[in-house]
């Protein structure tokens, strides 16, 4: 199920620039997590951030969560062609951590 | 409403017994679909990954001989967990992918708990 909602839908920056994409949620959640999805392939886990944490890193990923508004955002720093794809973030809740997933953002980096 | 739906929403079943799980894309035609694997707090993992027309393309470490996928139609695909052990409880998703689309659909999941 899709409960949660990525914004923008759609995303289109030049190349170096940097993208940030927004996720917000609805319940209260056990953890957070960013994927990346290249079309006609499988998803790609990029990060997993805890309901207790509030910023992480990974190379030029940057992810912050906010549980206070129910928000999350993915910040790519200098991005390149080859970051062109969805990302979806997806929220794991409850003692059985379903897992639900927002509608993406599709991501375009101009040349 | 859904796009895509999982038939059933969750299982139990007995050691060594099989179990069928369906994927339906209900409003449009998927070239390709996905089935995904969590265990509790940690990510999806990909298993496997079908287009239209061949057969299921399996992840490294995933047996396919263990986990049927069968692509039926353009809206239905199933995974099929044979011999299931309480090692393959987990919570399964699929997901499709519309032809020319750049993002894909989730199913709700199903959540199979063996004894």
């Amino acid at each position: 199920s899709q409960q949660g909602e990525e914004d923008p839908q759609a995303l289109s920056i030049q190349e170096g620039e940097n993208a940030t994409m927004n996720c917000s949620y609805k319940t209260s959640i056990n953890n957070l997590q960013w994927y990346r999805q290249n079309s006609g392939r499988g998803l790609v886990h990029l990060i997993l951030i805890r309901s207790n944490e509030r910023e992480k890193h990974s190379g030029r990923l940057r992810v912050t969560l906010d549980t206070s508004k129910k928000s999350s955002s993915l910040l790519i720093t200098a991005s390149r062609a080859a970051d062109t794809a969805s990302y979806f973030c997806a929220t794991h809740v409850g003692r059985d951590d379903k897992i639900i997933f927002g509608k993406g953002t599709r991501l375009h980096i101009l040349p | 409403g859904a796009v895509v739906s999982q038939h059933p929403s969750w299982v139990i079943c007995k050691s060594g017994t099989s179990v069928k799980i369906e994927c339906r894309s209900l409003d449009f035609q998927a070239t390709t679909m996905f089935w995904y694997r969590q265990f509790p707090k940690q990510s999806l993992m990909l298993m496997a990954t079908s287009n239209e027309g061949s057969k299921a393309t399996y992840e490294q470490g995933v047996e396919k001989d263990k986990f049927l996928i069968n692509h039926a139609s353009l809206t239905l695909s199933t995974l099929t967990v044979t011999s299931a052990h309480p090692e393959d409880s987990s919570f399964y998703i699929c997901s499709v992918e519309l032809a020319g689309a750049d993002t894909q659909y989730f199913g709700p999941g199903t959540r199979l708990t063996v004894l």
